[in-house]
């Protein structure tokens, strides 16, 4: 089955310290993208990805950081400079057609205590 | 600047009943509007999108959205309202990132829709 996968489902860290969230396509796109997601607010770009070894920060960098070294993997770190990390990180990836829609993994929970 | 807005936090619908979630986009150019459903604790999923000269498109599970130019609307609609609609509705457009050159989604706030027995 083609698909997107995040792992882990749900992740718990103490302050200050780093966390790498993992997110692995096999639907053989290209571009690739990290939302954030907190109650009331919608969903709000972190970072995104059009091809390997290249990425563009989003809306809401600060604090993040991505690499893209092979075409399926975008891992998304939060950094211990995110002022409020706790919320549920979503992983998409697509085709860079306009018309084109996003197909998501089913999210990793992050909380920072 | 280019955008999307749903100006419902909530709808409630009775079963069986028409449903009709708003949307409203801000774009130059020709808007790529698009309607996701997302069911708690999980990732979004692709219900429709609008395909220029359509101004009613269908798209899963029974739903489909009207395109108004003049209004620069794109309402969610569907004729009869099940219990298990029940789920938040997002509205996104894509549009010219600030960091230039590529086409990025931009999504509205979510609607959550309640579907009473």
């Amino acid at each position: 089955d083609g698909g997107i996968t995040q792992s882990p489902k749900y992740l718990f860290r103490k302050e200050g310290q780093n966390v790498t969230l993992s997110c692995e396509q096999n639907l053989n796109h290209d571009a690739m993208y990290w939302y954030r997601q907190d109650p009331g607010q919608g969903l709000r770009l972190i970072y995104y990805s059009q091809i390997v070894n290249d990425f563009q920060k989003g809306d809401i960098a600060e604090g993040y950081s991505v690499s893209r070294e092979k075409k399926e993997s975008f891992p998304l770190t939060v950094t211990s400079a995110q002022k409020n990390p706790t919320a549920f990180y979503l992983c998409a990836s697509g085709m860079a057609e306009k018309n084109s829609p996003l197909h998501f993994g089913n999210g990793t929970r992050l909380t920072v205590t | 600047a280019q955008s999307v807005a749903q100006p419902e936090d909530q709808v409630n619908v009775a079963e069986g009943n028409p449903l009709t979630v708003k949307c409203t986009y801000s774009v130059s150019g020709n808007p790529y509007l698009f309607w996701y459903v997302q069911y708690p604790n999980r990732g979004l999923q692709f219900l429709l999108k609008y395909i220029t000269g359509d101004n009613l498109v269908k798209g899963s599970y029974g739903f489909e959205a009207e395109f108004n130019k003049s209004q620069t609307s794109f309402h969610l609609k569907k004729p009869s309202a099940l219990v298990s609609d029940s789920a938040l509705y997002f509205c996104a457009v894509r549009t010219e990132h600030a960091s230039g050159g590529s086409y990025i989604p931009t999504f509205g706030r979510g609607t959550s829709l309640i579907v009473h027995p």
